[in-house]
């Protein structure tokens, strides 16, 4: 089945603490991205890689890392997080930007 | 003035209606544009692309206007399992960027 997943679905975390969200698709896809969801503010690009080992920033980076090493995973790194991180993230992958976004099931993150 | 504007509802109609939302984006160079649907607290899905000439898929219409800049979606015969936030999604070329509106959100009632 083609599909997006993430890991975890929901975390609670304290500010300051190191985390990774997974992200992997199985659609061999080249295109993938980050975005958060807050209420009122659509979903905003964070990162987004073309290829492997091909990653750039999207309209809110700070606060964020990315990696591409393989095709299929595109990990989101928060190196401190803060209060302000405490968001809705969904990773989406693509055979080209303007084509069907395939979305993975979210995670849910509470930064204290 | 955001780049894609959609009116954030809520709609709320009867079973059966026929409702209408419109979405306007200020970059004239886009190129593609698209309808997702999101239930609540779950992933975006495409609903439709939206063509030149304008697309139905049975009971959804998709228009675009490019002289001012909008595009439509359009329900007839509302069921109960239409209801969901309906994103606007534009795409840019130039600029090469997918921007999302904040969605118009649907509850449609027995």
């Amino acid at each position: 089945e083609a599909q997006v997943t993430q890991n975890p679905r929901y975390l609670i975390t304290v500010t300051g603490k190191k985390l990774t969200v997974t992200c992997s698709q199985n659609m061999n896809h080249e295109y993938m991205s980050w975005y958060r969801q807050d209420p009122g503010l659509g979903l905003r690009q964070i990162y987004y890689s073309m290829n492997v080992e091909v990653t750039d920033k999207g309209d809110v980076p700070e606060g964020y890392k990315v990696s591409r090493k393989e095709k299929r995973n595109f990990p989101l790194i928060l190196e401190s997080p803060s209060p302000n991180q405490t968001s809705l993230y969904f990773c989406a992958s693509s055979s080209r930007l303007a084509d069907t976004q395939y979305f993975g099931p979210g995670t849910r993150l509470t930064v204290l | 003035r955001k780049e894609v504007e959609q009116d954030p509802g809520p709609f709320n109609v009867p079973e059966g209606a026929t409702v209408a939302f419109n979405c306007t984006y200020s970059n004239s160079a886009s190129q593609s544009f698209f309808w997702y649907r999101q239930d609540c607290r779950k992933e975006p899905k495409l609903l439709m692309s939206v063509y030149s000439s304008g697309n139905e898929d049975g009971r959804f219409t998709a228009q675009l206007n490019r002289a001012s800049q909008y595009i439509s979606l359009l329900i007839r015969d509302s069921k109960l399992s239409d209801s969901a936030t309906y994103l606007c999604v534009v795409f840019s070329g130039g600029y090469n960027k997918l921007i999302f509106g904040a969605g118009t959100r649907l509850a449609v009632h027995p």
